[in-house]
C-alpha cells in the first residue's frame, strides 16, 4: 500500500495567517492527490484534486502544489471557518489511502 | 446536486454481519464515470477506504477487508449497499458512503453524513 504521511499533525494559527500542510507519498503517485477538510461530526469535504485543481465552490484562498512525492496544501489569509482536520488522499494505485490528518486550530 | 444518505443499524453484536444501505438522490446512480464507495472512520482516527462498485456491478475492495466485504448496487432503487461479515470491536466506526469521480483525477466529491456503527454485545 502507498503510505501518505502528513505534517504537521496539528497546527494553531491566527486569522489572516498563511498555513501550509504537507503530505508525502511513499512512492510516485503522479498528481493523483486530493485534499479534504473535515469538521467535527461532519463528513469530509473535497477541496482540491489533481494536486492543484480547486473543487467548484471552494474559496480561492485554498491552493495545492506538488514537488515529486511531496504535496502541499496552502491556506492564505486564514479564516475562522477554516478550523478542522485536513486529509490528503491518493488514488494512483489501489487501495486508495489517506494521510493520518492535520488538525488546524484557530488561535 | 447529488445527495447520499446512509441507513442501517447503529449497533451490531460481535460475529454478526453489518448491512448498510446508501440512497442516492438528485442524480442518477447509473451515470457514467461515477464509482459508489464506502469509507469508514474509526473513533478519533483517520479515513479508511473500504471499496467501490460501478453501476455495471464491478467492484474493488481494499485487501485488508476483502474476505469479509461485499458491495452491491440496486439501480432500480438508486441504492448501493455494504455487507461486512464477522464484525468485531475493531469495526466500530462511522461509515460513510460517497461518490467517486474516477476520470482524470480520482476524488470523492459527494459524501453522506455518515452513520455510527458500534460493535458490542
Amino acid at each position: 500500500d502507498i503510505q501518505m504521511t502528513q505534517s504537521p499533525s496539528s497546527v494553531s494559527a491566527s486569522v489572516g495567517d498563511r498555513v501550509t500542510i504537507t503530505c508525502r507519498a511513499s512512492q510516485d503517485i503522479s498528481n493523483w492527490l486530493a485534499w479534504y477538510q473535515q469538521k467535527p461530526g461532519k463528513a469530509p469535504k473535497l477541496l482540491i484534486y489533481g494536486a492543484s485543481t480547486l473543487q467548484s465552490g471552494v474559496p480561492s484562498r485554498f491552493s495545492g502544489s506538488e514537488s515529486g512525492t511531496d504535496f502541499t496544501l496552502t491556506i492564505t489569509s486564514l479564516q475562522p471557518e477554516d478550523f478542522g482536520t485536513y486529509y490528503c488522499q491518493q488514488a494512483n494505485s489501489f487501495p486508495v489511502t489517506f494521510g493520518q490528518g492535520t488538525r488546524l486550530e484557530i488561535k | 446536486q447529488v445527495q447520499l444518505q446512509e441507513s442501517g443499524p447503529g449497533l451490531v453484536k460481535p460475529s454478526q454481519t453489518l448491512s448498510l444501505t446508501c440512497t442516492v438522490s438528485g442524480g442518477s446512480i447509473t451515470s457514467g464515470g461515477y464509482y459508489w464507495t464506502w469509507i469508514r472512520q474509526r473513533p478519533g482516527k483517520g479515513l479508511e477506504w473500504i471499496g467501490y462498485i460501478y453501476n455495471s456491478g464491478s467492484t474493488y475492495y481494499t485487501p485488508s477487508l476483502k474476505s469479509r466485504v461485499t458491495i452491491s448496487v440496486d439501480t432500480s432503487n438508486s441504492q448501493f449497499s455494504l455487507r461486512l461479515t464477522s464484525m468485531t470491536a475493531a469495526d466500530t466506526a462511522v461509515y460513510y458512503c460517497a461518490r467517486a469521480v474516477w476520470e482524470l483525477h480520482p476524488r470523492f466529491d459527494s459524501w453522506g453524513q455518515g452513520t455510527l456503527v458500534t460493535v458490542s454485545s
